[in-house]
């Protein structure tokens, strides 16, 4: 079982849509939860990380279940320029801080 | 500029060449770190750096080698490439032992051996 899952997608939705993605990780000693995203062809820059209160920012929701080991994205009044596609990560200090990534969802959001 | 670049931008080799992968922070993060992205797979670490002169190995180690003589620099070197060593190799530097410490990528490297 992969560490990191989620689905690959793509998810293909229209502008102003609200679109929800969903990530299990499968170690209980995960620390710290991020959503990173990453553009075609570019670098995965830092989107958010996921407190377990659960946090906003602007359109974007991100909520965590320690019981259940999944996180989750919202994303609110989908943009064209949403389309990339989303990574999971997970960390857990081993002497560094050391991030798992799940492989990506990829979201496209069309006119 | 200030922040993370690597080079070259892409790269195209032959089976059992040696190719080294340059990555440059003007930072000073102490860590840095060596990952490798194929489709379907999540990027998964090669080698990391705590510090300068300080290395270790991350979950796909093998045919690489790692050196960091500086705390700006950390060259990831391949031996002998082999066709499954294409791939886009990206160089992050952060991300120490404060857990909400992030990342910074830099552009990446795609190398293809023939």
């Amino acid at each position: 079982r992969k560490e990191v899952e989620q689905d690959p997608g793509p998810f293909n939705v229209p502008e102003g849509a609200t679109v929800a993605f969903n990530c299990t990780y499968s170690n209980s000693a995960s620390q710290s939860f991020f959503w990173y995203r990453q553009d075609c062809r570019k670098e995965p820059k830092l989107l958010m990380s996921v407190y377990s209160s659960g946090n906003e920012d602007g359109r974007f929701t991100a909520q965590l279940n320690r019981a259940s080991q999944y996180i989750s994205l919202l994303i609110r009044d989908s943009k064209l320029s949403d389309s990339a596609t989303y990574l999971c990560v997970v960390t857990f200090s081993g002497g560094y801080n050391k991030l798992i990534f799940g492989a990506g969802t990829r979201l496209a959001v069309h006119p | 500029d200030a922040g993370i670049t690597q080079s070259p931008r892409y790269k195209i080799t032959e089976t059992g060449r040696q190719v080294t992968l340059m990555c440059h922070q003007t930072w000073s993060h102490s860590y840095m770190f060596w990952y490798r992205q194929d489709l379907g797979h999540g990027l998964r670490l090669i080698y990391y750096s705590a510090a300068a002169d300080i290395t270790d190995k991350g979950e796909v180690p093998d045919g690489y080698v790692v050196s960091r003589s500086k705390t700006e620099n950390f060259p990831l070197t391949l031996e002998s490439a082999t066709r499954s060593q294409t791939s886009v190799y990206f160089c992050a530097s952060g991300g120490g032992v404060k857990l909400q410490e992030t990342q910074y990528f830099g552009p990446g490297t795609r190398l293809l051996v023939l």
